[in-house]
């Protein structure tokens, strides 16, 4: 069964530091989202990428967040100089098409901020 | 404006015994999707259910089953003899606009099945 693939599944970085979070969408889907799930809290939505741009983006996406669809098949979102706050679970999914069918998430990448 | 509210912040049960998780939602949307997602302990998040707006009817998938209630705004989730694999967090989602928006997340119901 065709599955959503992260890297790393956790990863630690000093505070100001940038990190990549890499994932892999299942390979026929179109639309690719970022969710943002602190630890104990629900899951927050950060941005949505369709057509090699950003369709839509919450508020948490500010200027430290980017991302980019380098091959595609990569899908990755940078955050430029880590906060202490941005420790959380980072979700990638992936969607066929806009209607009618669920989100597939993968696995998570734990950012540990330190 | 979509919300999803999922009153129940925990829920602990006994084996066997039968658990409904609530979910109330709001949206000014006509066509919408409600989901079910589990957050294992090992924290990733598996779909379980996706539900149109115009499709009322209560769905069943073996021990799981799901009343949608437009009338209420509800899309209650019932666990029937529930067992300790089925300790998770369970979120509730709303997408809007046809499903064309991103999902939003309630806040989850952490369930505690206890042998």
């Amino acid at each position: 069964e065709p599955e959503v693939t992260q890297t790393p599944s956790h990863q630690v970085t000093q505070m100001g530091q940038e990190v990549i979070l890499r994932c892999v969408p299942i390979s026929n889907h179109l639309y690719f989202y970022w969710y943002r799930q602190i630890l104990g809290q629900k899951v927050e939505f950060l941005v949505s990428f369709y057509n090699n741009e950003i369709s839509e983006k919450s508020e948490i996406f500010d200027d430290q967040f980017s991302v980019e669809r380098p091959d595609g098949s990569n899908f990755t979102l940078k955050i430029r100089s880590t906060k202490l706050e941005d420790s959380a679970m980072y979700f990638c999914a992936s969607r066929m098409d806009r209607l009618n069918t669920e989100a597939f998430f993968g696995q998570g990448t734990r950012l540990t901020v330190v | 404006a979509q919300k999803v509210t999922q009153a129940q912040t925990e829920i602990s049960v006994v084996e066997k015994e039968d658990v409904t998780l609530d979910c109330v939602y709001e949206t000014r949307d006509t066509t919408y999707y409600l989901f079910w997602y589990k957050q294992p302990p090992s924290g990733e998040l598996v779909f379980l259910i996706r539900r149109n707006s115009f499709d009322e009817q209560n769905e069943i998938s073996g021990r799981y089953s799901w009343n949608f209630q437009k009338s209420t705004s509800s899309f209650n989730f019932t666990i029937t003899a529930s067992q300790v694999v089925d300790s998770a967090v369970y979120f509730c989602a709303l997408s809007e606009n046809s499903g064309n928006t991103p999902l939003v997340f309630g806040k989850g119901t952490r369930l505690s099945v206890i042998a």
